[in-house]
């Protein structure tokens, strides 16, 4: 099974209004990142989140270990937010860093 | 954010055709990664190096695909005999040791 399930998978927002990203593991995790990917593929490293809450601006990230959940707030929305977002894990007992990736939720903030 | 750079942008091959893409990390990054992204957005892990070394790499890499990091060049990842289920985005990765820090990968079409 997928160890990775982000969800929505898709999400349409009014310009100004907040959204709740969700990302969850199947297995426990060693460390996990939060990413945006422009339209062009690059990506955009938006938190490193092992564990706690970390806040950039208008994004916060909590984690949740023991509960094998991350998710990724983006308060007060404007149309340069859309996009797509991933969440990716490096489970534990891997120690080569390679990431795991969830599918993503594509994100599209209205004017 | 990034200062990982991937070379070419867009690569075209004809089927069984050599495939080469070049990837400088972040100077001071030890460890290096390989990701292909298909059309699906389904990312998959190819191969990591540290300093030269590969720490770990999947099967069709260890078939088709090459990879190296020697030291003072670019990294590169060469596929021997392209097929058109290569097609997809080729992401590189630095890291320092945690996070990783992408490039803006190269699109390969294999026609």
């Amino acid at each position: 099974g997928q160890q990775v399930q982000q969800s929505p998978a898709s999400l349409v927002l009014q310009e100004g209004e907040n959204a709740e990203l969700q990302c969850n593991f199947s297995t426990s995790l060693n460390s996990m990142q939060w990413f945006y990917q422009r339209p062009g593929g690059s990506l955009v490293s938006l938190f490193y989140n092992p564990s706690g809450t970390k806040q950039s601006g208008r994004l916060t990230s909590t984690t949740v270990i023991k509960e094998r959940r991350s998710s990724l707030h983006i308060s007060s929305s404007q149309t340069t937010d859309s996009g797509t977002y991933l969440c990716a894990m490096e489970n534990t007992g891997a120690n080569t860093g390679k990431l795991t990736f969830g599918h993503g939720t594509i994100l599209r903030v209205h004017p | 954010n990034s200062k990982v750079i991937q070379t070419p942008r867009y690569l075209v091959k004809g089927q069984g055709q050599k495939a080469k893409m070049r990837c400088i990390p972040e100077k001071g990054h030890p460890v290096v990664f390989w990701y292909q992204q298909n059309k699906n957005n389904e990312f998959k892990f190819l191969i990591n190096f540290q300093n030269q070394e590969v720490l770990q790499q999947i099967d069709m890499t260890e078939k088709r695909f090459s990879a190296e990091c020697p030291s003072n060049s670019p990294c590169s990842l060469e596929i021997q005999s392209s097929e058109a289920g290569d097609s997809a985005l080729y992401l590189c990765a630095s890291s320092p040791g945690l996070e990783q820090y992408f490039g803006p990968g190269t699109r390969l079409t294999v026609l």
